[in-house]
């Protein structure tokens, strides 16, 4: 158990509809990564946060957002979900702003499919 | 901008076999390795990671040396074990800088079966 955990851990929902999912980062980690996992794409990274502010962006949509609340969790927003949004959805939590050399705790992943 | 290459799979070997798994970089600068695993319907769990050229990172029998004279940083292990059967993932990370923050590149992952 990597400390980190996400819901839900499932989620089936249909094209043009709007879906959040939520991670909670490890105790005291104030960085919270966002990574999308898919057959033809593999595993790329959308968006980090530290202590509330976002600090990198990668290859996120403008239809997808994100945020961290000041109780740290984070919230991946996806909206008029088209059906190449089908992946798993991964958060990450690490403890330094810049986690060069330091590990990433990854959640079990939200599996999100649009039908 | 940074890449990461592992080799083709899927690895397929039997208990106690030799295993290689191969990774190179692209990247500026001095960034930090990792190879993570990924069990089924799990999430990923680093394995091991080097932060500097020569460094090797070791666990649960898993070794690989950051070799930045050939942007390489391959896995291996010994003696590989029916549990070991997951995909593996290398990964690189910079740090501050730029747009980087320390984000994860990860290869395209490579499905090792180990059969009894």
């Amino acid at each position: 158990d990597s400390g980190v955990t996400q819901t839900p851990k499932h989620l089936i929902t249909a094209t043009g509809q709007r879906v959040t999912l939520r991670c909670s980062p490890r105790s005291g980690d104030l960085s919270v990564y966002w990574y999308q996992q898919s057959l033809d794409q593999g595993l790329q990274f959308l968006i980090q946060y530290y202590n509330g502010e976002e600090r990198a962006k990668g290859n996120i949509l403008e239809r997808f957002s994100a945020q961290q609340f000041p109780d740290l969790h984070s919230e991946l927003n996806l909206s008029s979900l088209e059906l190449g949004d089908s992946a798993l959805y991964f958060c990450a939590s690490s403890s330094r702003k810049v986690a060069g050399g330091s590990e990433q705790f990854f959640g079990p992943g939200t599996r999100l499919t649009v039908l | 901008g940074n890449s990461v290459t592992q080799m083709e799979g899927p690895v397929t070997l039997s208990e106690e076999a030799f295993l290689t798994i191969n990774c190179t970089y692209t990247a500026t600068g001095y960034p930090s390795l990792f190879w993570y695993v990924q069990y089924p319907g799990e999430g990923l769990q680093l394995l091991l990671k080097a932060t500097k050229a020569d460094d090797k990172g070791s666990n649960k029998g898993f070794e690989a040396t950051y070799r930045k004279e050939t942007t390489s940083f391959h896995l291996e292990k010994g003696s590989v074990q029916v549990s070991d059967s997951a995909v593996y993932f290398c990964a690189l990370s910079k740090g501050a800088g730029g747009t980087s923050y320390g984000k994860l590149t990860f290869g395209q992952g490579t499905i090792l079966t180990v059969h009894p």
